[in-house]
């Protein structure tokens, strides 16, 4: 069974202070791992995707990493309109259209 | 403006009352899905779409139905809704379910239903 954890469930920053959200994953077959922002009463909003170990996307003051295990985003100088749930999902199996398994989301606050 | 739309945003119903959440996309995607979200679950998908006429299911399948008779819509069915079915709910639409060519595709506003 694909397991998707993610770490920590909530972080405080102050603006300016960098800092990364962690994304451990268990699949058979990884395909696709993918990050997204979620605000508040909203649906997710895509931010990257990721295929294979070493591969690494940037978008303003994002950036994600992909190794066999795990992904890590890297928020670099966050401001606080950065603030909302980041979720990860992996897509793993060998056929086409196989399912898409979400972990529980990182909670980022960051203060003015 | 490419975008998914659902209907209704809220609905509050009763045990056994049947319902259909509407799900639109203007994008000519071929993959569409439903989720739902709990509280400590996080996002579980319910079931998905290739195309039109292929649909299976995801990792919470049960009391659920859908269809996929045309491209743009993906209409999820509660046949008898029960408490536990209390959720928010989301679609969502790619332009194909494989990771190599979706991206992350996109998600409509949500769909918010209580079951009394």
């Amino acid at each position: 069974e694909d397991q998707v954890t993610q770490s920590p469930e909530a972080l405080r920053l102050q603006e300016g202070e960098s800092s990364s959200l962690n994304c451990s994953y268990t699949v058979s077959g990884l395909r696709g791992l993918f990050w997204y922002r979620q605000d508040p009463g909203k649906g997710p909003e895509f931010l990257f995707t990721l295929y294979s170990a070493g591969e690494e996307k940037e978008k303003e003051r994002l950036k994600a990493t992909l190794t066999k295990k795990e992904s890590f985003l890297h928020i670099t100088a966050p401001k606080p309109e950065d603030s909302a749930t980041y979720l990860c999902a992996v897509q793993a199996g060998e056929t086409s259209g196989s399912r898409l398994t979400f972990g529980e989301g990182t909670q980022l606050t960051v203060n003015p | 403006e490419a975008q998914v739309t659902q209907n209704p945003r809220y609905l509050i119903t009763v045990t056994g009352k049947k319902l259909t959440v509407t799900c639109s996309q203007n994008m000519n995607h071929e993959y569409m899905s439903w989720y739902r979200q709990d509280p400590g679950l996080g996002l579980r998908q319910i079931y998905y779409s290739m195309n039109v006429e292929v649909t299976d299911k995801g990792d919470v399948p049960e009391g659920y139905k859908v269809s996929r008779k045309e491209k743009r819509n993906f209409p999820l069915i509660l046949e008898s809704p029960s408490p536990n079915q209390t959720s928010l709910y989301f679609c969502a639409s790619s332009l194909t379910g494989l990771a190599g060519g979706a991206g992350g595709g996109f998600f409509g506003p949500g769909t918010r239903l209580t079951v009394l």
